[in-house]
């Protein structure tokens, strides 16, 4: 199993560009989401998804659209690039949602520059 | 939402000593709390978690405490090694759907 992977590694955007980081997993896992992690505030749930077909907003989901079509794949999208947004993401899976599966599998992370 | 807060930001102990870390939550409904490991270029790792029903839990050099009472919980890493340096967050949820992290404390294992 390769686990949780996220393309690209490194990103470099303009101010309003537009981008699609990817993030899939061959755990054959309901639940996944993304993070942002920035210096000195930990990682922000920005959204997350129960299952193929069902999304939901997390605590920072300004700026950014998800979509889960299928299990295994979870990308996030910047529809238009602000400085602010100038972070390293990281996508994880679950078995599931809710309280009866523990463990939360991160991926490799995506670090991303906004110019 | 949701509040944590995570002490301290920065943590050095020698070698075989003790190590803990406190994080505090603010909303009472919390009943899951993970503790994750996070090495230099990579993505967290959980370690170890507790639930509401649980006071403590132990794995090995690791151990989890939780006070509902006060809100706080606590990791604690014994006899510490070199390669227990590393930046870890604890987390809380509610609903095991949305989970909120700590700020994170960078230990460092002087040899």
């Amino acid at each position: 199993n390769a686990g949780v992977t996220q393309t690209p590694k490194f990103q470099v955007l303009k101010t309003g560009q537009s981008m699609t980081l990817q993030c899939a997993q061959d755990m054959n896992h309901e639940y996944m989401s993304w993070y942002r992690q920035d210096p000195g505030m930990g990682l922000r749930l920005i959204h997350y998804s129960v299952g193929a077909g069902i999304t939901d907003q997390g605590e920072v989901p300004n700026g950014y659209n998800v979509s889960r079509s299928t299990t295994e794949d979870f990308p996030l999208r910047l529809l238009s690039a602000a400085p602010s947004q100038t972070s390293v993401y990281f996508c994880a899976s679950r078995r599931g949602g809710g309280l009866r599966h523990g463990e939360q599998y991160f991926g490799p992370g995506t670090r991303l520059t906004v110019t | 939402g949701e509040n944590v807060e995570q002490h301290p930001s920065t943590l050095s102990v020698q070698e075989g000593d003790s190590a803990v870390i406190k994080c505090t939550y603010s909303d009472s409904a919390s009943n899951y709390f993970p503790w994750y490991k996070q090495e230099l270029g990579k993505g967290p790792q959980l370690i170890i978690d507790i639930r509401s029903n649980v006071g403590e839990k132990k794995d090995q050099r690791i151990a989890v405490t939780l006070n509902k009472t006060a809100k706080h919980f606590s990791l604690h890493i014994t006899e510490t090694q070199p390669e227990d340096s590393a930046v870890y967050f604890c987390a809380a949820s509610i609903t095991g759907n949305q989970f909120y992290f700590g700020t994170g404390t960078s230990l460092t294992v002087i040899p």
